[in-house]
């Protein structure tokens, strides 16, 4: 698999459930960011963790880092409809080189 | 609150065209990166720029593409011919400069759509 790799591919559960989205890598990376797309629109940063952090929250959302098993997770908790979109991980290695995943999918059902 | 611009947002060129795709980041941000999104496909990162030079690029990024930073605002993204497989929306992101050269999280535009006929 390629670099920022994330499972599910797509997520559908109900509005007040929790949803989580991994990622996995390939490479040594010097930080992994989160982003959210709403059907083909701009990407909006949710979350960056660095390498050497292992873990981050920011609202309701929840990210982990295990850079040993070259591996992110994000939890948002407590989800809305509005949460519904596509959401992406992406490493960051050295030279500002940045590799997208291929995206989770979610919908969140009211 | 800051953010970056793009202009057009949607560009519709015939093939073997030129085409210029413009860009202004936020004003005290010094990294600026472009990227593109088939439709249906995920975000691929074309190239991206540091003190008026390219830092890295990626294979998709050949010599059909340029990229420069022509004043002290814009940031343009040029495809000399462009090809039907060039169809795609294009983003260009900046972040800024943080102390020990540490990375920081990019802001994207909303992106130009690029229709090649």
């Amino acid at each position: 698999s390629q670099q920022g790799e994330e499972d599910p591919q797509a997520l559908s559960i109900q509005e007040g459930e929790n949803a989580t989205m991994n990622c996995s890598y390939k490479t040594s990376i010097n930080n992994l960011q989160w982003y959210r797309q709403n059907s083909g629109r701009g990407l909006v940063h949710l979350i960056l963790i660095r390498s050497n952090e292992r873990e981050k929250h920011s609202g309701r959302l929840r990210v982990t880092l295990d850079t040993s098993k070259k591996s992110s997770s994000l939890l948002i908790t407590a989800s809305r409809a509005a949460d519904t979109a596509s959401y992406f991980c992406a490493t960051v290695t050295g030279g500002f080189k940045t590799i997208f995943g291929a995206g989770t999918r979610l919908f969140v059902k009211a | 609150e800051p953010e970056v611009t793009q202009t057009p947002s949607h560009q519709v060129t015939q093939m073997g065209q030129e085409v210029i795709l413009r860009c202004v980041p936020i004003s005290n941000h010094l990294y600026f990166y472009w990227y593109r999104q088939i439709l249906g496909q995920k975000v691929e990162f074309l190239v991206s720029f540091y003190n008026n030079e390219i830092s890295e690029k990626s294979e998709i990024f050949d010599d059909q593409f340029s990229v420069e930073r022509p004043d002290g605002s814009n940031f343009t993204l040029k495809i000399r011919s462009t090809k039907l497989e060039d169809s795609a929306m294009y983003f260009c992101a900046s972040s800024e400069l943080l102390a020990g050269w540490t990375y920081n999280e990019q802001f994207f535009g909303p992106g130009t759509r690029l229709t090649v006929l």
